[in-house]
């Protein structure tokens, strides 16, 4: 069962122009969503965060926005850049228990094109 | 400030060995997860350490078992190996948060297992 689920396997974009990617779950016990990066032979970096309680977060170019009643969540790239090439991972924190454990997505693979 | 770091970087093993993976947690974390991700998928839970003890688990075999050490440094052990062990396997390191949930979990580089 896919609790995290991002349905978009690639994603390709222009220099300059904005990146959409996006996520979907299942479980509304998620408290706490995470984007990370990940370029190959690396370990995933951390991107961006956003509780539950807030439906936007922003980071320079970077911002995550949350739609608790569609169980939605997208990272936008503004502008893209040709370094932002990587597979992506969306992350929800399950909120009961003390665990904190991480259920990911299955990446999506984003191509900026100079 | 030292940033996650796991050993080996590569490791070659076949069917019913045993490996040790190593873990060092970025300064000031105490808090140590254990994932493994196959290919094309995203990182799947196994287990996470607090303060020297297991601490919550995911659907993994008890093959698969850890430590954590009093600097918390972690080791991830897995038994009689099989061939869908191969797999990347991370380290995240994360400070346990106010409220007591383990914080932004914060990756190694992993170490790639192949199983032959």
């Amino acid at each position: 069962d896919q609790q995290v689920k991002q349905n978009s396997p690639s994603l390709s974009v222009q220099e300059g122009r904005i990146s959409i990617l996006n996520c979907d779950y299942t479980n509304s016990m998620f408290d706490y969503f995470l984007w990370y990066k990940k370029y190959p032979a690396e370990g995933p970096t951390f991107l961006i965060s956003i509780s539950s309680i807030k439906d936007k977060n922003e980071d320079g170019r970077f911002t995550v926005f949350l739609n608790k009643s569609a169980k939605h969540l997208s990272l936008h790239i503004v502008p893209s850049q040709p370094g932002d090439s990587a597979v992506y991972f969306c992350a929800a924190r399950h909120g009961s228990g003390n665990t904190g454990k991480l259920i990911f997505g299955q990446g999506t693979t984003l191509q900026v094109k100079p | 400030e030292t940033g996650v770091t796991q050993s080996p970087t590569h490791l070659i093993k076949t069917r019913g060995q045993q490996v040790t993976l190593r873990c060092s947690s970025r300064s000031g974390h105490n808090t140590v997860s254990w994932y493994q991700q196959a290919l094309g998928q995203g990182p799947q839970f196994i287990f996470q350490y607090y303060r020297e003890e297991e601490n919550g688990r995911g659907n993994f075999p008890p093959r698969f078992s850890g430590l954590q050490f009093p600097n918390y440094s972690s080791e991830l052990n897995v038994n009689a190996l099989e061939l869908d062990d191969s797999a990347l396997y991370l380290c995240a390191s994360s400070p346990r948060g106010a409220g007591g949930h383990s914080d932004t979990q914060y990756f190694g580089p992993g170490t790639r297992l192949t199983v032959l």
